[in-house]
């Protein structure tokens, strides 16, 4: 298996723009999670799913930041409208049933 | 709520020394705890996994170590090498299906 796949693998863009990030899970995994991290606040999950169905979206910092999962191989994560402080890398995670998890290589986005 | 710490936050020692990197969290019921690694400006690496019943895990020259009755885990290194630098972080699942990560230890292995 590939692993776990996001894009892009960067996104620089202007404040005020949206931002689309994309993720594909390890085949076979039941549970995806979007994380964010920075160097002030570490690693801060933001909302998972279980069977394509979000769980707990508590970690949304506010309502600008949304996330879908129409099926069990994708889901994407959108930021509308875009801030500086949402500057980070993000991260797509997917597990089986809750043990061990699988990280992808992040999204690293600058929102100018 | 779960909270992981991870101390010490840097460590630096010379090649070839065993090492032990702590993890403490203060809610002990938790499903699993996993440790990883991130290289910097990569993801997270899955190095081991230990379920609520078990004590131990071990990979090559990584041993993790789990107490649920004092709320601490440890990631035991031998022989450390260079190619071990990179910052260590642990995740402990609670039984809410709620992972919690700690802040990491960044490791310096000095040639």
């Amino acid at each position: 298996d590939a692993g776990v796949i996001q894009s892009p693998r960067h996104e620089v863009t202007e404040m005020g723009q949206e931002v689309t990030l994309r993720c594909k899970p390890i085949s076979g995994h039941n549970s995806l999670f979007w994380y964010r991290q920075t160097m002030m606040r570490g690693l801060e999950l933001l909302i998972y799913f279980n069977n394509n169905v979000p769980i707990d979206d508590s970690g949304m910092p506010e309502d600008r930041f949304s996330a879908k999962m129409p099926n069990a191989s994708f889901s994407t994560l959108k930021i509308q409208p875009s801030e500086p402080r949402d500057s980070a890398v993000y991260f797509c995670a997917s597990s089986f049933l809750f043990y061990e998890q699988y990280f992808g290589p992040g999204t690293r986005l600058t929102v100018t | 709520k779960q909270e992981v710490t991870q101390i010490p936050a840097a460590l630096s020692v010379p090649e070839g020394e065993n090492l032990v990197l702590n993890c403490s969290f203060t809610d002990s019921a938790i499903y699993n705890l996993q440790w990883f690694r991130q290289d910097p400006g990569k993801g997270l690496t899955s190095l081991l996994l230990i379920q609520s019943s078990q004590r131990e895990q071990t990979s090559g020259r990584l041993n993790a170590s789990l107490d649920k009755s004092s709320g601490r885990s440890t990631l035991y290194i031998a022989a450390s090498q260079p190619g071990d630098s990179a910052t260590y972080l642990c995740a402990a699942l609670n039984t809410g299906n709620q992972f919690y990560f700690g802040t990491g230890t960044s490791l310096t292995v000095i040639p």
